[in-house]
């Protein structure tokens, strides 16, 4: 399976600053990788996928880059609503993985 | 809109089996793969495996081979996870998630069914 290691795995932050999360693969991945955010207690939401591609409805703070190994989220101005946990998850290979998440703390 | 309903909660035995069903509508039910997730208490996603809701045919995540079996009902647009031989390691949040388009990732949940393997 292909593993995908999440840095850093906690995170804090102050309202208005610049996060970013990374997600590293074990293999080339080419720019199949999702991004989603879990708030406790909650169902993951869909964020990004195919590496940069914002889902309908979420905010434009949100942006994902990176192809092959290497992928970033990030949130340009972090907002009250954005203090939860985010995945990463590969879609390359058949069988599906997912990042040890981040979880992004109030400072 | 698409709604993913899941089953409630359930409280199983070690060596039991558990069946879990999620209640899809909002979309049309044999256009997209249906996949299964489970999340441990405190810990990260895992997935278990996937459904074509038009043939049926499955694949499962090989560490589960053998004890889980996913089915689908047509006639109620409604899927089904079960899972054998339960451990206490077992426990966890079971999600369905419905695949996106021509792509396995995630677009929309159900709110998680938590299992409890107790004895």
């Amino acid at each position: 399976d292909i593993q995908m290691t999440q840095s850093p795995s906690t995170l804090s932050a102050s309202i208005g600053d610049k996060v970013t999360i990374t997600c590293r693969a074990s293999q080339s991945i080419n720019i199949w990788v999702a991004w989603y955010q879990q708030k406790p207690g909650k169902a993951p939401k869909l964020l990004i996928y195919k590496a940069s591609n914002l889902e309908n409805g979420v905010p434009s703070r949100f942006s994902g880059s990176g192809s092959g190994t290497e992928f970033t989220l990030t949130i340009s101005s972090l907002q009250p609503d954005d203090f939860a946990t985010y995945y990463c998850q590969q879609y390359d290979d058949y069988s599906l993985t997912f990042g040890g998440g981040t979880q992004v703390e109030i400072k | 809109q698409v709604q993913l309903v899941q089953s409630g909660a359930e409280v199983k035995k070690p060596g039991a089996s558990v069946k879990v069903s999620c209640k899809a509508s909002g979309y049309t039910f044999a256009s997209y793969y249906m996949h299964w997730v489970r999340q441990a208490p405190g810990q990260g996603l895992e997935w278990m495996g996937i459904i074509n809701p038009g043939s049926g045919t499955t694949s499962y995540a090989q560490m589960l081979q053998g004890r889980v079996t996913m089915t689908r009902d047509t006639s109620t647009s409604t899927f089904y996870m079960e899972l054998s031989s339960l451990r206490s390691e077992d426990t966890a949040v079971y999600f369905c998630a419905k695949g996106g388009t021509a792509a396995r990732f995630f677009d929309h949940w159900g709110q998680g069914t938590l299992v409890t393997v107790s004895s």
